[in-house]
């Protein structure tokens, strides 16, 4: 199995807080993601990085940004929690971009309150 | 924004029985991949199709790339319990990221 850890696994923050989730990677890959996944709308993407301190933005990136200062951590920031921030979040990484196959962390379970 | 479908949401069998589920999309894709996500974990790939008509084979599983790259099938022949989890496609887009469908849940009880 792919070398990624996302920490915390389960997290319960109140509406306003700030919440940051982590990635660490042990594979030197060069790309890692972050998507949220919620009953019937599978997984979607928030953020994506493609190198140190090179990201951008993916399908659903309001209310959240990310920073990449190392090549194996990728981290995930709500600035200001809200309730439809709540999900489960999702880290992955591959070599490349295209068909490169996605290699997913075991998830951080969030519950905004 | 290109969209998936997946058909059926929810799929419980009996050990033994075969089935399929789909993945559709009115965009073409130019490869498709298939993932299956266990509860507590990540999806993990388990295929990735790249020609339209492509079939490709993993044991008891059968993945079809529909010729205009619109679609896609799985089809598990003499499902175990062990076939349970949540079945993803996900269709690579023009900026060369994953869309993912909502996912077949399957159950197959023995």
């Amino acid at each position: 199995d792919a070398g990624i850890t996302q920490s915390p696994r389960h997290k319960v923050t109140e509406t306003g807080t700030p919440v940051t989730l982590r990635c660490h990677q042990t594979e030197n890959h060069r790309y890692m993601y972050w998507y949220r996944q919620d009953p019937g709308h599978g997984l979607r993407l928030i953020h994506y990085s493609y190198g140190v301190k090179d990201t951008d933005k993916g399908e659903v990136s309001d209310g959240y940004s990310v920073s990449r200062s190392k090549t194996e951590d990728f981290l995930l920031t709500l600035e200001s929690a809200t309730s439809s921030q709540t999900s489960v979040y999702f880290c992955a990484i591959s070599e490349s971009r295209g068909n490169s196959p996605l290699h997913f962390g075991n998830g951080t379970r969030l519950t905004v309150t | 924004t290109q969209l998936l479908e997946q058909s059926p949401q929810f799929l419980s069998i009996q050990e033994g029985e075969n089935l399929t589920v789909y993945c559709n999309s009115s965009s073409v894709f130019s490869s498709l991949q298939w993932y299956r996500q266990e509860p507590g974990e990540g999806p993990v790939l388990l295929v990735t199709v790249v020609t339209g008509g492509e079939v490709k084979k993993l044991k008891r599983l059968t993945f079809q790339f529909g010729d205009a790259r619109k679609d896609s099938s799985l089809h598990i022949t003499a499902a175990q319990p062990g076939d349970t989890g949540l079945y993803l496609c996900a269709g690579l887009d023009y900026g060369q990221n994953f869309v993912f469908g909502p996912g077949t849940r399957l159950s197959v009880l023995p």
